[in-house]
């Protein structure tokens, strides 16, 4: 998706690792976000930020940190990943703090073994 | 708190025939409303929002929904369904407020059109 690209595309890593996901975008947009994609649940918001050193949490941010130490680049870190954090993750940006509508990334496909 | 609700996880039409894809939202106040469309192995495609005024809203490849106050609902709908509309259709609502507003989505709804 123009824009907005996220790092690693799939990942697979053993329980209790750290990892990181990497959300970036070159649209200059102020809020950013990150979900998590699961059958049945659809997408619930993790963590979202609106602008640099500025974040705040979502419904299912248990496990999880964020960072955003510029305004291109998101960090998602699973401090010591579980298997119930195998999931498909998004980021997405917005350019109003009125979520009048996102643009998404491509998704990263994680796998927690 | 607001929330959405799809009550089909999945719609089967023919192909020409006109699809419905139902969403109702509990939100206080007025809402912004979504509609996005995921195909396999792919990221959500906006496909249309109200925002305010007109009560239907046309989007892209030829959806359309209808903002329904009363009812709390906002139905995505077209008249002719294609084979390439398959693909898990995503509802999600929002409420503008003075401070950061988030979108939260349903659960998704599978639209499976046939030849």
């Amino acid at each position: 998706d123009a824009g907005i690209t996220q790092s690693p595309r799939h990942k697979v890593t053993e329980t209790g690792t750290p990892v990181t996901l990497r959300c970036h975008q070159t649209e200059n947009h102020r809020y950013m976000y990150w979900y998590r994609q699961d059958p049945g649940h659809g997408l619930r918001l993790i963590h979202y930020s609106y602008g640099v050193k500025d974040t705040d949490k979502g419904e299912v941010s248990d496990g999880y940190s964020v960072s955003r130490s510029k305004t291109e680049d998101f960090l998602l870190t699973l401090e010591s990943a579980t298997s119930s954090q195998t999931s498909v993750y998004f980021c997405a940006i917005s350019e109003s703090r009125q979520a009048e509508g996102y643009t998404f990334g491509s998704g990263t496909r994680l796998t927690v073994v | 708190a607001q929330s959405v609700a799809q009550p089909e996880d999945q719609v089967n039409v023919a192909e020409g025939n006109p699809l419905t894809v139902k969403c109702t939202y509990s939100v206080s106040g007025n809402p912004y409303l979504f509609w996005y469309v995921q195909y396999p192995n792919r990221g959500l495609q906006f496909l249309l929002k109200y925002i305010t005024g007109d009560n239907l809203v046309k989007g892209s490849y030829g959806f359309e929904a209808e903002f329904n106050k009363s009812q709390t609902s906002f139905h995505l709908k077209k008249p002719s369904a294609l084979v390439s509309d398959s693909a898990l259709y995503f509802c999600a609502v929002s409420r503008p407020n003075s401070g950061y507003s988030t979108l939260t989505f349903g659960k998704g709804t599978m639209l499976l059109v046939s030849p």
